[in-house]
């Protein structure tokens, strides 16, 4: 059973500062893997998503890893802003028929000004 | 891009009722739809996989009757809570794949409240 987990649960820093977030995974097998934001009380808005065959995905100040191997990917986020608090969830795709979603545990990051 | 639209965003109701949540894909067909509950401070926990005009597909642990899925047709899934309980009190959301593009689209969300 595909598990996936984020590290750490919470963080909080100080504006301007170039952070990491940590996503890993039990089961390698997977088809590609995508890092959500969620605001308090709202859905879900996609950041990256990384395909199996890739390494890596970027987007304005947020780069995001894969490497399937180790079963970990990092979402790195440049020059953080106050409006980068949120909670930040990865996902994966697993293989198969249905290709559901896994989430992690989340991450909960407070950027201070 | 692709779009989901959820209803309601807030609902209230009394126990012992029932609440439909909808689910439409708004610019791409939706053959697999999938449901998601969230506890307060808690991840996204997958309820069951909606598939267009079959059965859908519970999670384990998921009461089917208690949860009735309909999907209908290409662009939408309804996801009724039956006899609605207090514990039943949560966030609701539906995702779809949109098959031009990779990765999953959100709606934005139902928060139920059962009292």
């Amino acid at each position: 059973k595909q598990e996936v987990t984020q590290i750490p649960a919470a963080l909080s820093v100080p504006e301007g500062e170039n952070l990491v977030l940590n996503c890993s995974f039990t089961d390698s097998a997977i088809y590609n893997l995508q890092w959500f934001r969620q605001d308090p009380g709202k859905g879900l808005t996609s950041l990256l998503l990384i395909q199996s065959s890739q390494r890596e995905q970027t987007s304005g100040r947020l780069n995001a890893s894969l490497d399937k191997s180790s079963g970990r990917s990092t979402l790195y986020i440049a020059a953080s802003q106050p409006g980068d608090s949120a909670t930040y969830l990865c996902a994966v795709i697993s293989g198969g028929a249905t290709n559901k979603l896994i989430f992690g545990t989340g991450t909960l990051l407070a950027v201070q000004p | 891009g692709a779009v989901v639209s959820q209803h309601p965003s807030r609902v209230i109701c009394k126990s012992g009722t029932s609440v439909k949540i909808e689910c439409r894909s708004l610019d791409f067909q939706a053959t697999t739809m999938f449901w998601y509950r969230q506890f307060p401070k808690q991840s996204l926990m997958l309820m069951a996989t909606s598939n267009e005009g079959s059965k859908a597909t519970y999670e384990q642990g998921v009461e089917k009757d208690k949860f009735l899925i309909n999907h209908a047709s290409l662009t939408l899934s309804t996801l009724t809570v039956t006899s609605a309980h207090p514990e039943d009190s949560s966030f609701y959301i539906c995702s779809a794949r949109d098959n031009r593009v990779y990765g999953y689209t959100f709606g934005s969300g139902t928060r139920l409240t059962v009292v």
